[in-house]
């Protein structure tokens, strides 16, 4: 029964390319969330989402970053023109009903933008 | 929006003792209490929940208290052994608007020393 997945699990970026991350929720999970994690501090919500739908996405910047969770595979965090200050841990979190039920979090992709 | 705040951000106890991690809430409609351990560089990992129809819950050496009037919970960690030394994080579900979403506290470094 495999956990949560995310790839890749690292990922360097020069300023102004993109970044897609993916995520895969456990089997019979139709809940997704994404958490940004910058060095020593706390989780912050970004987006929440169940298949072909976006929940709540107010954690998430306007610009920039898009989240989806379509039909057939994973969920995908994207992130174009990507600046210094979006390197961080990039946690998603998936959940079989939703709070204020049990989430589980994936390993994580460490985005690095040089 | 949901505010969680979590004392101490470090913690040092001998192996043996007993660690406490306290967090307050300020949303009174908070129904949803989750503690996740991280170890450095690894996911975030569920140890213990409460929901909010209940004081207390233990799990071996893992306590959580919940004290709804006051708006706080606890973590409370017995025979404390190496192995517990992470980061943990506290956590709250808001309410309208924000029960789509964990709010996390900024984490306490627990170390235990041999």
């Amino acid at each position: 029964n495999a956990g949560v997945m995310q790839n890749p699990r690292h990922l360097v970026r020069r300023r102004g390319q993109e970044a897609r991350l993916r995520c895969s929720p456990m089997k019979g999970h139709s809940h997704v969330y994404w958490y940004r994690q910058l060095p020593e501090e706390g989780l912050k919500f970004m987006v929440y989402l169940q298949k072909e739908n976006i929940i709540d996405e107010s954690g998430m910047p306007k610009e920039r970053f898009s989240a989806e969770f379509p039909k057939e595979g994973p969920s995908i965090l994207r992130i174009q023109q990507v600046v210094r200050g979006d390197s961080a841990a990039y946690f998603c979190a998936s959940s079989d009903r939703g709070l204020p039920y049990e989430q589980y979090f994936g390993p994580g992709t460490r985005l690095t933008v040089t | 929006g949901e505010n969680v705040e979590q004392h101490p951000s470090t913690l040092s106890v001998q192996e043996g003792d007993s660690a406490v991690i306290k967090c307050t809430y300020s949303d009174s409609a908070s129904n949803y209490f989750p503690w996740y351990k991280q170890e450095l560089g690894k996911r975030p990992q569920l140890i213990i929940d409460i929901r909010s129809n209940v004081g207390e819950k233990k799990d071996q050496r893992i306590a959580v208290t919940l004290n709804k009037t006051a708006k706080h919970f606890s973590l409370h960690i017995t025979e404390t052994q190496p192995e517990d030394s992470a980061v943990y994080f506290c956590a709250a579900v808001g309410s309208g608007a924000g029960s789509y979403q964990l709010t996390f506290g900024k984490g306490t470094k627990l170390s235990v020393i041999p």
